[in-house]
């Protein structure tokens, strides 16, 4: 059974500093997905990983896939409050026709 | 605009009522899901369709049904045979064959189980 793993879930920050959050998963994938999530409202895509090695930037988000570690992070740089959300890793395990197992999320919160 | 569509945004049922959950999509995307999501949680699958007249129970099938009988709709029934329905319930399609498979969220439907 593929379990998916983030560390930490919470994480309080200070804007203008960096932090990682870390992806676990269990099985074999080489597909791995980040969302964001704010408040009440549904998730949306941030990163699309599809093989080892990829790595994405967007604004101050860096998301990486170590497929051999079976590990993906997302790095945030100097952090801003618009950045606080509840983030999500999703991994697409073979054999699981599209169907993505959810880690339970990184609630981020980034205070002045 | 391509999209995904859920209806309604806000829903309240009594205890021993049948409720029904829109989506529909206009991304002519072959697969389409339902997710459950509890407050603090992650997301759990309830039933998956990758193509028109099947799916497939996920995780958490007990108590939910669907249908697919066409391409851009799934709807979800929340049975009363759903011992905690509260939640909130979020519909998703993807190209999973040919595609990346990123999955695309509509806005999602809370229910209130009163």
């Amino acid at each position: 059974e593929l379990k998916v793993e983030q560390n930490p879930l919470f994480l309080s920050m200070q804007e203008g500093k960096n932090y990682t959050i870390y992806c676990n998963y269990s099985t074999t994938s080489d597909r791995l997905y980040w969302y964001r999530q704010d408040p009440g409202k549904s998730l949306e895509s941030l990163f699309v990983l599809l093989s080892n090695g990829a790595v994405k930037q967007e604004g101050r988000l860096m998301a990486s896939l170590d497929t051999k570690a079976r590990l993906s992070t997302l790095h945030i740089t100097a952090a801003v409050h618009d950045l606080s959300a509840t983030y999500f890793c999703a991994v697409d395990s073979w054999g699981s026709q599209g169907n993505l197992i959810f880690g339970k999320g990184t609630k981020l919160s980034v205070k002045p | 605009d391509g999209g995904i569509t859920q209806s309604p945004k806000y829903l309240f049922r009594k205890e021993g009522q049948n409720v029904t959950l829109s989506c529909e999509q206009n991304l002519n995307h072959d697969a389409m899901y339902w997710y459950r999501q509890d407050p603090g949680q992650g997301l759990r699958l309830i039933y998956y369709s990758q193509i028109v007249n099947d799916f497939q129970k996920g995780d958490i099938a007990e108590g939910y049904s669907v249908s697919r009988e066409k391409k851009e709709s799934f709807p979800l029934t929340v049975t009363s045979a759903q011992k905690n329905p509260t939640a909130f319930y979020l519909c998703a399609s993807s190209m999973w064959l040919s595609g990346t498979g990123e999955l695309f969220f509509g806005e999602g439907s809370r229910l209130t189980v009163l």
